[in-house]
């Protein structure tokens, strides 16, 4: 286990078109959340996953964006009819929920033009 | 609601030189204070948490509930100490984290 995988790492995509990132977490940690981050500011909270139940959405996701957790391991995040300031980092991390705090992926930086 | 606020966007210092990053914070209850930082090219990774109260690479953190900060010190910078902190808030261990805008730390001969 290499820590917490995103995929892909870039995406360039036309405004109006779908996309969906992938983020595999550390096998044992049973949470998942999902942040955005855009130039000059700090990582922003989307979502958060403990097992396969969506526990939290944050008022930054619209109805474009929905995320899963099927079977408690991996997860997706999609935007639908992407617009151009959906272009930002997405950024995946996965916690046991003890004191070793998050472990970050390395992020899916989306482009929309 | 939950806000950090980091008022240094950069913080340039000499090696050898102590360092301050700044945070300050906003919330009602009993938060969590973490800082994280990011290295040039590696993911965003846990420095230290404030339940922890250790130090870590030489960096310590006091909470200060009364000032309401959270100030990240080390006192002599090292080359290998250039990053992007970010100060982080939760309200519980597994909750979400509420960023600072971050702060660049530049050290230089």
């Amino acid at each position: 286990d290499t820590g917490v995988s995103q995929d892909p790492r870039h995406k360039i995509t036309k405004r109006g078109q779908n996309v969906t990132f992938r983020c595999d977490p550390i096998s044992e940690h049973n949470r998942l959340y999902w942040y955005r981050q855009t130039l000059g500011q700090g990582p922003e909270f989307l979502t958060y996953f403990q097992n396969e139940a969506q526990l939290e959405k944050s008022r930054l996701l619209s109805d474009r964006f929905s995320a899963e957790r099927p079977k408690g391991s991996f997860s997706t995040l999609e935007i639908q009819r992407t617009e151009q300031g959906d272009s930002a980092m997405y950024l995946c991390a996965s916690s046991t929920g003890g004191k070793d705090g998050y472990t970050f992926g390395s992020g899916t930086r989306l482009t929309v033009v | 609601a939950q806000r950090v606020t980091q008022p240094e966007k950069l913080l340039s210092v000499f090696k050898g030189a102590p360092v301050e990053l700044k945070c300050n914070y906003s919330y009602s209850g009993s938060p969590e204070l973490f800082w994280y930082v990011q290295y040039s090219r590696q993911r965003l990774q846990l420095l230290l948490r404030h339940i922890s109260r250790e130090s870590i690479k030489g960096f310590t953190a006091d909470l200060n509930k009364g000032e309401t900060s959270f100030h990240l010190k080390k006192p002599f910078a090292q080359e290998e100490d250039s990053a992007m902190y970010y100060c982080a808030l939760s309200d519980h261990t597994a909750s979400k984290l509420t960023f600072g805008t971050g702060t660049r730390l530049q050290v230089t001969l």
